[in-house]
């Protein structure tokens, strides 16, 4: 059974570093083709992909934000980190992380709702 | 880049169809795969149809997916429609420089 599950803080303060940790079971992060993006919706808007990470390290991100995200996986704790310098209110947003098998986010988290704030 | 275009909201009555429409900006429909999220309020997303015109095993077959070409768009049409489908729906696509986009989303109200 795979799972997913999103923890960090649910407040921020602007301009802090927000990290986030997506911590999953039921998949290997380590097998060809596997993948864990990061997504985040405002309240009331539209999904938005923000990052993702390959079983072999490769890394992407989204073009409008690449200089504020980074991201990296612990195999061995089953682990991916987020993190998203220099927080705003308009980053105010439920993040969810998501397992890419092969050409789509077939396993979500149930998502985490960050607001910033000060 | 690219964008997908989605209309903001559909309505319709229960046992008939609907179709929901995302529109690429730029860049062919037909050049990668489009993928169908459901989401209902206070949940994550779920595939509905993906690789365009597949369906995940436990979605049931009123739900289908297609692309236009002429008008370089793709489709989700659901029939038979019942009160349970009432929910928003994302289409998603990708491409080299853009990376992963997901459409605005459309609220699907069943009367």
């Amino acid at each position: 059974q795979v799972t997913l599950r999103e923890s960090g803080p649910a407040l921020v303060k602007p301009t802090q570093t927000l990290t986030l940790t997506c911590t999953f079971s039921g998949f290997l992060l380590s097998r060809s083709g596997m993948s864990v993006n990061w997504i985040r919706q405002p309240p009331g808007k539209a999904l938005e992909w923000l990052a993702r990470i390959d079983w072999d390290y490769d890394k992407f991100y989204s073009t409008s934000l690449k200089t504020r995200l980074t991201i990296s996986k612990d195999t061995s704790k089953n682990q991916v980190v987020l993190t998203m310098t220099r927080m705003d209110p308009v980053d105010t947003a439920t993040y969810y992380c998501a397992r890419m098998g092969t050409t789509y986010f077939d396993y979500w988290g149930q998502g985490t709702l960050v607001t910033v704030s000060s | 880049n690219f964008m997908l275009t989605q209309p903001h909201s559909v309505s319709e009555s229960p046992g008939k169809t609907v179709i929901i429409s995302c529109t690429r900006s730029s860049g062919s429909i037909a050049s990668n795969y489009v993928q169908w999220y459901q989401q209902r309020p206070g949940s994550a997303p779920t595939v509905v149809v993906y690789d365009t015109n597949q369906r995940p095993s436990g979605v049931p077959d009123r739900f289908s997916g297609s692309i236009d070409s002429s008008s370089n768009s793709a489709s989700l049409t659901i029939s038979g429609l019942k009160t349970e489908d009432e929910a928003d729906y994302y289409c998603q696509s990708y491409d080299s420089s853009t990376s992963w986009v997901f459409g605005g989303g459309t609220k699907l109200t069943v009367l």
